[in-house]
């Protein structure tokens, strides 16, 4: 069985600190796609990223950046210099087929 | 493009009534998903379609049922609400492609009393 664990519940930080929202994945496949999606205040999901299994690079876009391994099975987000903009509920999801599994998201809060 | 549509956006039901969350999407895409979103517990697959006539269980499908009788429109049945079943509810919709994301639509919030 498929399973994602995003064990941080709420974090908290003040602006301009950098936060790392982590995430743990458990699958038996060799081929399969990890993903993070956003959830504002507003409430609609916006994909972010997504990630092969076998493409370990880290990625960079602007202040955000993932970074990717399958040693630890793990696919965490960094957030430089956080914003409250960037306040919300993050998920992280994998699929290996048809169907998108979710972890319980991380709510962050970013404070002025 | 107007995406994935749900209606409605807001519906209260008494205990034991019956309901039908509608979905649409105008982007061709042959899979389609029902989520539901509880406080904490992260977005859980209800049930999914790979196509027209093709439906499949997710994680928790008891207490609803869903057609798929074209491509554009996955519809969510609800029988029977129960308390339980206040959430909100998601659609979604993505292309074959193995990577592709999923395209969500804006929710549904439900509250059975």
């Amino acid at each position: 069985a498929q399973k994602v664990t995003q064990a941080q519940t709420e974090i908290s930080v003040v602006e301009k600190e950098d936060v790392t929202l982590d995430c743990v994945y458990e699958t038996r496949d060799t081929t399969y796609y990890l993903f993070w999606y956003k959830q504002p205040p507003s409430g609609e999901l916006v994909f972010l990223i997504r990630r092969n299994s076998f493409d370990e690079q880290n990625e960079i876009s602007g202040r955000y950046s993932w970074n990717f391994q399958k040693s630890t099975s793990s696919f965490n987000f960094t957030i430089t210099a956080s914003q409250v903009v960037d306040s919300a509920v993050y998920f992280c999801a994998l699929t290996s087929g048809t169907a998108l599994i979710f972890g319980k998201g991380t709510t962050l809060s970013v404070s002025s | 493009n107007a995406g994935v549509t749900q209606t409605p956006k807001f519906r209260i039901l008494k205990i034991g009534q019956s309901m039908t969350l509608q979905c649409t999407q105008d982007m061709n895409h042959n899979y389609m998903y029902w989520y539901r979103q509880d406080p904490g517990m992260g977005l859980k697959l209800i049930y999914y379609s790979v196509g027209a006539g093709i439906t499949d269980k997710g994680e928790v499908p008891n207490g609803y049922n869903v057609s798929r009788s074209t491509t554009e429109d996955f519809p969510l049945r609800l029988e029977l609400a129960a308390p339980s079943q206040t959430s909100v509810y998601f659609c979604a919709s993505r292309s074959t492609t193995f990577n592709s994301p999923l395209h969500f639509g804006n929710g549904t919030r439900l509250t059975v009393t």
